[in-house]
């Protein structure tokens, strides 16, 4: 398996409060990226990184913030956590050898927000 | 919007029957690539198929490109109970940064 870690897996938390995920791989890959999945919706890409210090919006950036300060960690951070962004959140890496090749996915973080 | 839509949404078959899913896209693409997701759990990747391959194996595996008609297909042969899960199509854009477009899924249920 690809060395890829989501912490936490599980998090539940209010309203209007800051939230951070973190996405650490051991792969020194170059591509990394946060997707959530919702029912009826699939996975939905939210930022990605292409380097260190680079990144890019996705399809559903709204409300969200990443930071990426070394190759092996990126951090999603929900500014003020609303309802809406209860979901499951995957990050993925790719591009070690060839960059436009598969993903590999972490085991995901389940976040409520009550 | 999202690029690849699978079809059909659900699929129950039985033991040793073949399964198929389609994924349609929109824009031009360099690679399209097929996940599985087992419930609760991450994505795994499944196959790879470049934009100039029309056909590729692996396994039971069997999948096709059509970049006229912007569609791709996965034919899981004599399936297994174990193959229960979602599969994904997923499009790597021919220009601009390598990211990774999915579609809804396809629920497969393969019964004993």
């Amino acid at each position: 398996d690809a060395g890829i870690t989501q912490s936490p897996r599980h998090k539940v938390t209010e309203t209007g409060t800051p939230v951070t995920l973190r996405c650490h791989q051991t792969e020194n890959h170059r591509y990394m990226y946060w997707y959530r999945q919702d029912p009826g919706h699939g996975l939905r890409l939210i930022h990605y990184s292409y380097g260190v210090k680079d990144t890019d919006k996705g399809e559903v950036s709204d409300g969200y913030s990443v930071s990426r300060s070394k190759t092996e960690d990126f951090l999603l951070t929900l500014e003020s956590a609303t309802s809406s962004q209860t979901s499951v959140y995957f990050c993925a890496i790719r591009g070690q050898g060839q960059v436009r090749a598969e993903a590999f996915f972490g085991q995901g973080t389940r976040l409520t927000v009550v | 919007s999202q690029q690849g839509e699978e079809d059909p949404q659900a699929l129950s078959i039985q033991e040793g029957e073949n399964a198929t899913m389609n994924c349609s896209y929109k824009t031009s693409i360099n690679n399209l690539q097929w996940y599985r997701q087992n419930s609760g759990r991450g994505l795994v990747h499944l196959i790879l198929i470049r934009s100039n391959e029309r056909e590729k194996h692996s396994g039971r595996l069997r999948v096709t490109l059509d970049t006229s008609k912007k569609s791709s297909s996965l034919l899981i042969t004599a399936s297994r109970a174990a193959d229960t899960a979602s599969y994904f199509c997923a499009t790597d854009p021919l220009e601009g940064y390598s990211t990774l477009t999915f579609g809804k899924g396809t629920m497969l249920l393969v019964s004993p």
